[in-house]
């Protein structure tokens, strides 16, 4: 069945370094692909998605651009900051086989001043 | 902005007590669906609701569970006898139509003893 592979944190960076969390994804049909974040007490939040290969999706400095060639979805950040501290979740829905998101582990992401 | 919303936010039970936790999707989505995360594991879809029916279930929703919609607004999850392995997050989400990005509420966390 489909799934999603996260790289295993905590991943742990200085203020405005730069950041990547990769994802890659094995899915028999042509999945839309996610990034979902969870910060500290709250839900799941949609943090940016691509529905096809070579598409880019971004939001708030953060980018991911949808590879089929390599069946990843890394997700990049020029400048992190204190406020990006959270758990990262890389996500795909694949609408031909149902309307389920089949999730990656998460990677949690620790800033520092 | 609208935004799923769940109730209780932790629940404490008993092994082999019934439990329901509840949610209020967002107000014109027709798709609702119930995902649970035990701690340290993925978020694991349970299932999705349509027009008053399931219409997609994981291996995990047996018989245990059950999915209602009582009225115009609530969505709920029941688990009729509740195990120690049911002990996890649980995250209600919505989407307006099928294939679209899910919205997930806050979810409630189950702890049963």
């Amino acid at each position: 069945g489909d799934s999603v592979t996260q790289m295993e944190g905590p991943v742990t960076l200085s203020e405005e370094a730069f950041l990547t969390i990769n994802c890659t994804y094995t899915a028999t049909g042509y999945p839309s692909l996610f990034w979902y974040v969870q910060y500290p007490g709250e839900g799941l939040q949609l943090l940016l998605k691509a529905t096809k290969a070579d598409d880019k999706g971004s939001n708030k400095g953060f980018e991911a651009t949808y590879r089929k060639e390599t069946t990843s979805f890394h997700l990049e950040k020029g400048s992190v900051q204190v406020s990006d501290s959270a758990v990262y979740f890389c996500a795909l829905s694949d609408p031909q086989y149902g309307n389920k998101l089949v999730f990656g582990a998460g990677t949690i992401l620790r800033v520092k001043s | 902005e609208p935004e799923v919303t769940q109730t209780p936010s932790h629940q404490v039970t008993q092994m082999g007590q019934e439990v329901i936790l509840r949610c209020v999707p967002i107000s014109n989505h027709l798709y609702f669906y119930w995902y649970r995360q035990i701690l340290g594991q993925k978020v694991e879809f349970l299932v999705s609701f349509y027009n008053n029916e399931i219409s997609e279930k994981s291996e995990i929703f047996d018989d245990q569970f059950s999915v209602e919609r009582p009225d115009g607004s609530n969505f709920t999850l029941k688990i009729r006898s509740t195990k120690l392995e049911d002990s996890a997050m649980y995250f209600c989400a919505s989407s307006e139509n099928y294939g679209d990005t899910q919205y997930f509420g806050p979810g409630t966390r189950l702890t049963v003893l």
